[in-house]
């Protein structure tokens, strides 16, 4: 069975602190996805992580992803209170040919000044 | 970039009765949509991958006569709820494939079941 872990699931930051999210996943994949998700609202994607080793990074987020390990992270550098959300990770399931996603549970952050 | 527009917003219906969500690819042709559903404080969990002129592939657990999708064209697809109950309420998202690795998300409906 697939699985996609995030940890941590809860998130209370200070502003101007860096953190890590961290995305662990059980099949094998190359596509890793971000997706922010603002209370009430739809997803909004932040990020494809296509291959070993991408690294991609806007503003203050950045992701990486190691497909040997099976890991993504998300850093968050010197957090703002505007980046509170939920994050997802997702991963793409390329045993079906259509591909499809499957999420994370979450990491629900808060950003207090 | 690929837009998915997704209809209603929010829609409140009484118990037994049947709604229809809908989502359009509006600049770009998706033969395969997908349905999810998210519970309040829980992650999305797809329901169902939809495909332009051929039945929908379920998720085990997920009744496929309870939700019907019907894929009729390149550019719609839609999710009818039927004889809908309270525990039917929650927040509904389709997605597709934007032609290339990303995905693209529907602005979501929230339905409340009364």
């Amino acid at each position: 069975e697939l699985k996609v872990e995030q940890n941590p699931l809860f998130l209370s930051m200070q502003e101007g602190k860096n953190y890590t999210i961290y995305c662990n996943y059980s099949t094998t994949s190359d596509r890793l996805y971000w997706y922010r998700q603002d209370p009430g609202k739809s997803l909004e994607s932040l990020f494809v992580l296509l291959s070993n080793g991408a690294v991609k990074q806007e503003g203050r987020l950045m992701a990486s992803l190691d497909t040997k390990a099976r890991l993504s992270t998300l850093h968050i550098t010197a957090a703002v209170h505007d980046l509170s959300a939920t994050y997802f990770c997702a991963v793409d399931i390329r045993e079906r040919s259509q591909g499809n996603l499957i999420f994370g549970k979450g990491t629900k952050l808060s950003v207090k000044p | 970039g690929a837009v998915v527009s997704q209809h209603p917003s929010r829609v409140i219906c009484k118990s037994g009765t049947s709604v229809k969500i809908e989502c359009r690819s509006l600049d770009f042709q998706a033969t395969t949509m997908f349905w999810y559903r998210q519970f309040p404080k829980q992650s999305l969990m797809l329901m169902a991958t939809s495909n332009e002129g051929s039945k929908a592939t379920y998720e085990q657990g997920v009744e496929k006569d309870k939700f019907l999708i019907n894929h009729a064209s390149l550019t719609l697809s839609t999710l009818t709820v039927t004889s809908a109950h309270p525990e039917d309420s929650s927040f509904y998202i389709c997605s597709a494939r934007d032609g290339g690795y990303g995905y693209t998300f529907g602005s979501g409906t929230r339905l409340t079941v009364v």
